[in-house]
């Protein structure tokens, strides 16, 4: 059984370009979700999946970034026109919700620098 | 809005000297406190889910235990190993994201 795999693990870009982060849950979970982590910090939720459907974005979530999950299977974090303040540690986590178990399972996480 | 509060930020403890971290909290219904364990540069690893005031959860040197406004990792004999930042989170009814708190980050000198 392997767990949540993220790609990739570090990316360092320049402000202003795109980045693309991509996370492989636990192949039976059905919830998806992305946080964001700052140094000192506890992770910030950022969005979640049920199976292909968004069912929640953070109100602190810039229209700069954008997930998706096609097919319910892997997902992918974008992040448009990068800003100094977009670096941070990006970490997915995959949950499979039934009865009372609700753990979230996090992947080793995509460190994001912008120069 | 759902909150977490942990206490204390840093911690040094010698090998063998047992202590424990608190995590206080705020939520509009408790579906479950999660206890997770971050080492630098990774992500966290799940250690317990509380879901009710009373519940306990062991594993090996580490005791979690919940009361209705905070819950306490008991940490028993610790071992260098053990240093890692200790995490605490809370999910409320009607919500399906974790809410964090800042962590305790240990330190065991041997």
């Amino acid at each position: 059984d392997t767990g949540v795999s993220q790609n990739p693990r570090h990316k360092i870009t320049k402000r202003g370009q795109n980045v693309t982060f991509r996370c492989d849950p636990i192949s039976e979970h059905n919830r998806l979700y992305w946080y964001r982590q700052t140094l000192g910090q506890g992770p910030e939720f950022l969005t979640y999946f049920q199976n292909e459907a968004q069912l929640e974005k953070s109100r602190l979530l810039s229209d700069r970034f954008s997930a998706e999950r096609p097919k319910g299977s892997f997902s992918t974090l974008e992040i448009q026109r990068t800003e100094q303040g977009d670096s941070a540690m990006y970490l997915c986590a995959s949950s499979l919700v039934s009865g009372k178990l609700y753990e979230q399972y996090f992947g080793p996480g995509t460190r994001l620098t912008v120069t | 809005e759902d909150q977490v509060t942990q206490s204390p930020e840093a911690l040094r403890l010698q090998e063998g000297e047992s202590s424990s971290l608190n995590c206080s909290y705020t939520v509009s219904g408790l579906r479950g406190l999660f206890w997770y364990r971050q080492d630098p540069g990774k992500g966290p690893d799940f250690l317990f889910t509380l879901y009710s005031a009373g519940e306990e959860k062991e594993k090996e040197r580490l005791k979690a235990t919940l009361t209705k406004k905070e819950s306490f990792l008991h940490i028993t004999a610790p071992k260098p190993e053990d240093s890692a930042t200790y995490l605490c989170a809370v999910q409320g009814y009607g919500n399906n994201r974790l809410a964090f708190g800042k962590g305790n980050q240990v330190v065991v000198i041997p």
